[in-house]
């Protein structure tokens, strides 16, 4: 299947940084990837919906100037939690959909462990 | 808007033996498709098994299978032979035709017992 590779895996930060979170397509182009939340137990929550080229749209709730995200090619969107605090501890899961002949299919980035002090 | 239920939210089953998810799904579309993911405790996000609206066979991968039923929405997964590998939260998630999200049930854990 497609790869989709998220970094980094784990980041402990301090309240009031910023974190950056990469996502990249290695072997397709996605000009649509998804930002998820999950909190332990729980479901994936979609937070928004990042477009190659364009401004990303974020579900309802979503702070938008929390959680930057750049789709900044085919290959690679970013996620940014600015100014982070505790409460924005989780995982955070990209993902890419593909045609590819399969219809639909969305391949998962292997998530990013959030821990802020 | 599309719902995905999951009424199970843990199951066991013996290693070697089968055992059963349900999910139940709610839609006004007719084309659309269904995923079973598994998340190990890895927390990757793996594609188990597919199913297109339009086919009436149920979607088949080695040990996992579907029983798809349309009429009732009904999408439940059956993990023949379980091994302890397949230990993992389950989830069911449906995405329209003309959709680009999925839309994902609440999960069920399942625990495979040696």
């Amino acid at each position: 299947g497609a790869v989709v590779s998220q970094h980094p895996s784990w980041v402990i930060c301090k309240s009031g940084t910023s974190v950056k979170i990469e996502c990249r397509s290695l072997d397709f182009q996605a000009t649509t990837m998804f930002w998820y939340r999950q909190f332990p137990k729980q479901s994936l929550m979609l937070m928004a919906t990042s477009n190659e080229g364009s401004k990303a749209t974020y579900e309802q709730g979503v702070e938008k100037d929390k959680f930057l995200i750049n789709h900044a090619s085919l290959t690679l969107s970013t996620l940014t939690v600015t100014s982070a605090h505790p409460e924005d501890s989780s995982f955070y899961i990209c993902s890419a959909p593909t045609l590819s002949g399969r219809g639909n299919i969305q391949y998962f980035g292997a998530g990013t462990r959030l821990s802020v002090l | 808007a599309q719902t995905v239920t999951q009424s199970q939210p843990e199951m066991s089953v013996q290693e070697a033996e089968t055992v059963t998810l349900s999910c139940t799904y709610d839609t006004s579309e007719s084309d659309y498709y269904l995923f079973w993911y598994k998340q190990p405790p890895s927390r990757q996000m793996i594609l188990v098994i597919r199913q297109e609206a339009y086919k009436q066979q149920n979607a088949t991968e080695n040990r996992f299978s579907v029983n798809f039923q349309k009429a009732a929405k009904s999408f439940s997964l059956k993990i023949s032979d379980s091994q302890l590998g397949d230990a993992a939260m389950y989830f069911c998630a449906y995405i329209s035709g003309s959709a680009r999200q999925l839309t994902f049930g609440s999960g069920t854990q399942l625990t495979v017992l040696p």
